[in-house]
């Protein structure tokens, strides 16, 4: 399972655009990338997937460059309720498989 | 039904005690996962059920013990633990599929063992 970096916590406000980087050298050929959002006390709720260029959905965008060693996860438009820990997953597109968690980024989105 | 639902949401136990914590989806999904998660660190697998058999055993200690009684159920069933395995249990299933990521998770049990 290829590994991930992410930044360890990060501030924004109220409205702003938020992007988050994680960096996975290691990807493999048919790796796809998945962001997962965690509130406290809560367990991680999938947010975007995506293999190369850009993904979009109702919730966020997902830059990958060509090489795929890095994406970007892009929040529009942050609010309040944005504040949580953000996880970059890389692995397979099947289920059944083990999920690896990394660090994480904490986000905290003041007013 | 798209959800995982756990319970109980809230557990406390003594290191004597025997408890077991519940999980269920009606999803269709078959394969299931039990992940352990303390305070401010990622979601840790413990095991992985595929079909309702374990596929995957994470050498957790013999005093967390999975079962998984059909296609929609997954039980951990508890015994003599100790206070550091305080933490936020959390279940998870997902399909085998391409094009969908899949992973659900429930809300989780926060266990405190005293």
């Amino acid at each position: 399972l290829a590994k991930t970096t992410q930044p360890i916590s990060m501030d924004s406000y109220e409205g702003q655009e938020v992007n988050i980087t994680c960096s996975h050298n290691n990807i493999a050929t048919n790796d796809y990338i998945t962001w997962y959002q965690q509130f406290p006390s809560q367990g991680p709720r999938f947010i975007i997937q995506g293999y190369k260029t850009k993904v979009t959905n109702e919730v966020a965008s997902l830059f990958i460059p060509a090489d795929r060693k890095s994406s970007t996860l892009s929040l529009p438009r942050v609010s309040l309720s944005d504040t949580a820990v953000y996880y970059c997953l890389v692995g397979e597109d099947t289920g059944f498989q083990k999920l690896v968690f990394g660090t994480g980024t904490r986000l905290l989105v003041s007013p | 039904d798209t959800e995982v639902t756990q319970t109980p949401k809230h557990l406390v136990m003594g290191m004597t005690n025997k408890k077991s914590l519940k999980c269920e989806q009606h999803m269709g999904h078959r394969a299931m996962y039990w992940y352990k998660q303390k305070a401010k660190k990622p979601p840790e697998l413990m095991f992985v059920y595929s079909y309702e058999k374990l596929s995957i055993n994470e050498s957790v200690p013999s005093r967390f013990s999975p079962e998984c009684p059909n296609s929609s159920l997954l039980n951990l069933h508890l015994h003599a633990l100790q206070p550091e395995d305080s933490a936020l249990y959390l279940c998870a299933s997902s399909q085998r599929s391409g094009g969908d990521y899949g992973y659900t998770f429930g809300s989780g049990t926060r266990l405190t063992v005293v």
